[in-house]
């Protein structure tokens, strides 16, 4: 079965730089999570789209900011970057037609700032 | 507002039982418990709905109780491949105005680590 493609999967970015994550999310998927996970830590929960917009936020530095296109991807562009920004990056879809919205987990990006 | 895991980690032997518990302090509409390997994703195990029956498949289950607000993760007869973080992740109740009420993102729990030895 088609699972949640992110890319790319491993990224290295000095301070100060940008950086832009994809997601990709299951066939039929209509709603986009993302979620940043530090070592040793749960995944928190920064933002998420369901048809296009956004549609929850959580603790999303205002230095990154997300969108959901027509394809239903999305992309996660963050600013500034800062070393406390390295950790995985994961990104989740979910599907409204099941009602219990399970959240399927991507591979992950791991983001190593330097 | 974190829900919290217990126990923090726990070392069995193939064949073992246990059992995780995620507690929360704030209403819940649904529990969703994951398995993380190190460095990978966490994989989708069930998910509980409030007033839904208790669910599971062959050796693991997971019941919701939600006047405590409370949900347990049923390990029987382990393998090792049960190895791994276990996280509940919990859904808020539904009320916002928002696309039919959903709040849809998960608050994960302080996780458990469990370790499956032969």
């Amino acid at each position: 079965a088609a699972g949640v493609i992110q890319s790319p999967r491993h990224l290295i970015k000095e301070k100060r730089e940008t950086a832009t994550l994809k997601c990709y999310p299951i066939p039929r998927h209509d709603t986009v999570y993302w979620y940043q996970q530090g070592p040793g830590q749960d995944p928190q929960f920064l933002i998420s789209f369901y048809e296009k917009m956004q549609s929850d936020k959580g603790s999303i530095p205002d230095r990154f900011s997300a969108q959901q296109f027509s394809d239903y991807h999305s992309e996660l562009n963050m600013s500034s970057l800062e070393l406390g920004d390295s950790a995985l990056y994961f990104c989740a879809s979910s599907s409204r037609d099941t009602f219990s919205y399970e959240q399927y987990f991507g591979p992950g990006t791991r983001l190593t700032v330097t | 507002q974190q829900p919290v895991q217990s126990p923090q980690a726990v070392i069995l032997r193939e064949g073992e039982d246990a059992v995780i518990n995620c507690s929360s302090s704030k209403a819940l509409y649904s529990v969703h418990w994951y398995r993380q390997k190190h460095g990978e994703a966490p994989v989708f195990l069930m998910i509980l709905l409030k007033g839904g029956e208790q669910k599971g498949h062959e050796k693991i289950s997971a019941s919701f109780n939600e006047k405590k607000q409370q949900s347990s993760l049923y390990l029987t007869a382990s393998q090792l491949s049960y190895s791994g973080t276990y996280f509940c992740g919990t859904e808020p109740p539904r009320d916002g105005p928002i696309y039919g009420g959903a709040t849809n993102k998960l608050i994960f729990g302080t996780g458990t680590l469990l370790a499956v030895q032969p």
